[in-house]
């Protein structure tokens, strides 16, 4: 069974400019989970959808971060404009029951912004 | 208080040693616990997930103790390769959102 693919692995991009990031998660997995890890820490949660439809978006930062999950598999995430302080890793996840949520992610994309 | 705590480590430990992570949480409403294991520059993997009081694979033993609102991990006979950051993580259940730990680093040495 492949696993969760994302692209790109690496970017490096400057201070307000736009990267868009890309995930395609397990086949039949209905759940689908956009993470930022910032070294030493934990992943924090941006976006959460069920199928095309957002479940939390609470932390995501709405001005600059976007995200959508059209037809209900792929996922897209977009910073618009980068600032100094997203630089970190981007972390797609998917499961398939969202009651149990056990979380199956992909390799990341690292996104340097200088 | 964070949502998710756990001990910072990183932790040192021979070949072969027992060692255990704690990890507390914050919502007693949390439903769902997890155990993963992430490797430098890797991607977080899962290791075990705790629904009951407790689950247990191979050297790996997590238990749940809601009481108290912690989770624990426990590597017995210790191996090199599992030096890693072991993160925790919990949901509420219900398709709310899983929040993780900072993550506690594994020294594994010969």
């Amino acid at each position: 069974e492949a696993g969760v693919a994302q692209s790109p692995r690496y970017k490096i991009i400057e201070k307000r400019q736009s990267v868009a990031f890309w995930c395609n998660p397990i086949s039949g997995h209905a759940t689908l989970y956009w993470y930022q890890q910032i070294l030493g820490q934990g992943p924090k949660l941006l976006i959460q959808f069920q199928n095309n439809g957002v479940v939390d978006d609470s932390q995501l930062p709405k001005d600059r971060f976007s995200a959508e999950r059209l037809k209900g598999v792929d996922s897209t995430l977009k910073i618009q404009p980068a600032k100094l302080e997203d630089s970190a890793v981007y972390l797609c996840a998917s499961s398939a029951d969202s009651r149990y949520n056990e979380q199956f992610f992909g390799p990341g994309t690292r996104l340097t912004v200088l | 208080r964070k949502e998710v705590e756990q001990d910072p480590g990183p932790f040192n430990v021979p070949e072969g040693a027992t060692v255990a992570f704690n990890c507390t949480y914050s919502n007693s409403a949390s439903q769902s616990f997890f155990w993963y294991r992430q490797d430098c520059r890797k991607e977080p993997k899962l290791l075990m997930s705790v629904y009951s009081s407790g689950n247990e694979d191979g050297r790996f033993t997590a238990q749940l103790n809601r009481a108290s609102q912690y989770i624990s991990l426990l590597i017995r006979d210790s191996k090199l390769s599992d030096s890693a950051t072991y993160l925790c993580a919990v949901n509420e259940g219900g398709g709310f959102k899983t929040i993780f730990g900072a993550g506690t680093r594994l020294f594994v040495k010969a």
